[in-house]
């Protein structure tokens, strides 16, 4: 079975512009979750959606967005590019939505490194 | 609101036995304790799940005291492979109200020859 894919897996930006990345989730997974990543502040959560929703949403501005396909595939959008939006960002899917109190395991993909300069 | 606290890193040899213990005093009724491994450039990779007591798989064991406000990830004998970023797992109550699993700040654990 195919893991998750991230597309692109590098990405260069510059400020004030937008960027949308895609994820394609473990075939038969309904929920994709995205993460950003820096050196400073390590893993954070964006947002999960399940079935084309989105569940929860982390402390993130609204320039940081998200939409669910009905495949399951999951885009993230950034829009105003600032120099500290540098990151890596990882989706995960499962096959249930995410909570605390079920068993359910995060499959990550490599990742999209975005460098906004 | 960190929900889960971890050692920042840890350095080991290998052959040695490496534990690593995070905190989560807030960890509610039903949630689960997962550990995560992360390598450079990479996504994490699933380790080992436990709810209480004792967990044990191929590749590491999950002790949880009956309080369950902490547990430790156990490698047996630590090789050069295993140098890594080490995360814990709980549910963390999100802005939606509902409890999704959050990353806490990740242990980096230095296996030397």
């Amino acid at each position: 079975k195919a893991g998750v894919t991230q597309t692109p897996r590098y990405l260069i930006k510059t400020r004030g512009q937008q960027v949308t990345l895609s994820c394609s989730p473990i075939s038969g997974h309904r929920s994709v979750s995205w993460y950003q990543q820096t050196p400073g502040q390590g893993l954070q959560f964006l947002f999960e959606y399940f079935s084309e929703t989105q569940r929860n949403k982390g402390n993130f501005p609204g320039r940081f967005s998200g939409r669910q396909f009905s495949n399951s595939r999951s885009e993230m959008n950034v829009s105003t590019l600032e120099l500290g939006d540098s990151a890596l960002y990882l989706c995960a899917s499962s096959f249930l939505p995410l909570t605390g109190e079920d068993r359910e395991t995060q499959y990550f993909g490599p990742g999209t490194r975005l460098l906004v300069l | 609101l960190a929900k889960t606290t971890q050692p920042i890193s840890m350095d080991s040899y290998e052959g040695q036995e490496v534990n690593i213990t995070c905190s989560h005093n807030n960890i509610a009724t039903n949630d689960y304790i997962t550990w995560y491994q992360q390598f450079p450039s990479q996504g994490p990779r699933f380790i080992i799940q436990g709810y209480k007591t004792k967990v044990t798989n191929e590749v590491a064991s999950l002790f949880i005291p009956a309080d369950r406000k902490s547990s430790t990830l156990s490698l047996p004998r630590v090789s050069l492979s295993d140098t890594a970023v080490y995360y814990c797992l709980v549910g963390a109550r999100m802005d939606t109200g509902r409890r999704a699993l959050t990353f806490g700040s990740g242990t980096r654990l230095q296996v030397q020859p």
